[in-house]
């Protein structure tokens, strides 16, 4: 059982916007910021968005991301073949002082 | 070019040790934070243990703690992870990842390849 709630799967076609919810609480997402990582299959995972919604260098802005009290979310538009793969949310823990991951969730584009 | 590479992984006895490496190039090493993090066979991720700039600050999963030991050695620019009275749950792929400077230490902006732990009779 994961800190951090995702859907175990979200599914869409080519060209369509697909959101990933992660609910926390308020020693996580409500307190600090939210990280989103891809990790496509047999690979490393790939950090996607941070502090909320922020970009590291070369992800393209079809990933966007956003934060609401102790829930964030990641958006992906114009859906990719390539989008295909696992998600996960990641915060800092006050309570367990470390960090803690959703369970990840698996993006199928159809 | 940053690169992080991990090695020490392998096929090890319930209750055996091991050590694993993360040698860091492509940035100065003694700058950034470091983490390790697992991933289970087909399971999701989680975090290991953290270890700040000069190794000043250490934390670790209530899983782990008290069998791992995190440590750094800035002039090999490498991060180790000693693990003792391993379990078949530790069984995972370990990867270390590096803090995204000046951001949270949740925000880990570049990943080794992960190396192998499989712990087994």
């Amino acid at each position: 059982q994961s800190v951090l709630t995702q859907p175990p799967s979200v599914s869409g076609t080519p060209g369509q916007r697909v959101t990933i919810s992660c609910s926390g609480s308020s020693s996580n997402i409500g307190s600090k910021t939210v990280n989103w990582y891809q990790q496509l299959p047999g690979t490393a995972p790939k950090l996607l968005i941070y502090s909320n919604n922020q970009w590291p260098s070369g992800v393209p802005d079809r990933f966007s991301g956003s934060k609401s009290g102790t829930s964030a979310s990641l958006a992906i538009s114009g859906l990719q073949s390539e989008d295909e793969a696992d998600y996960y949310c990641a915060a800092w823990d006050d309570s367990l002082d470390g960090v803690v991951f959703g369970g990840g969730t698996k993006l199928t584009v159809l | 070019e940053v690169q992080l590479v991990e090695s020490g992984g392998g096929l090890v006895q319930p209750g055996g040790s091991l050590r694993l490496s993360c040698v860091a190039s492509g940035f100065t090493f003694r700058r950034y934070e470091m983490n390790w993090v697992r991933q289970a066979p087909g399971k999701g991720l989680e975090w290991v243990s953290y270890i700040s700039t000069g190794g000043s600050t250490i934390k670790y999963a209530d899983s782990v703690k008290g069998r791992f030991t995190i440590s750094i050695d800035n002039a090999k620019n490498s991060m180790y992870l000693q693990m003792n009275s391993l379990r078949a749950e530790d069984t995972a792929v370990y990867y270390c990842a590096r803090v995204h400077e000046g951001i949270s230490s949740s925000a880990l902006d570049y990943w080794g390849q992960g190396t192998l732990v499989t712990v087994s009779s």
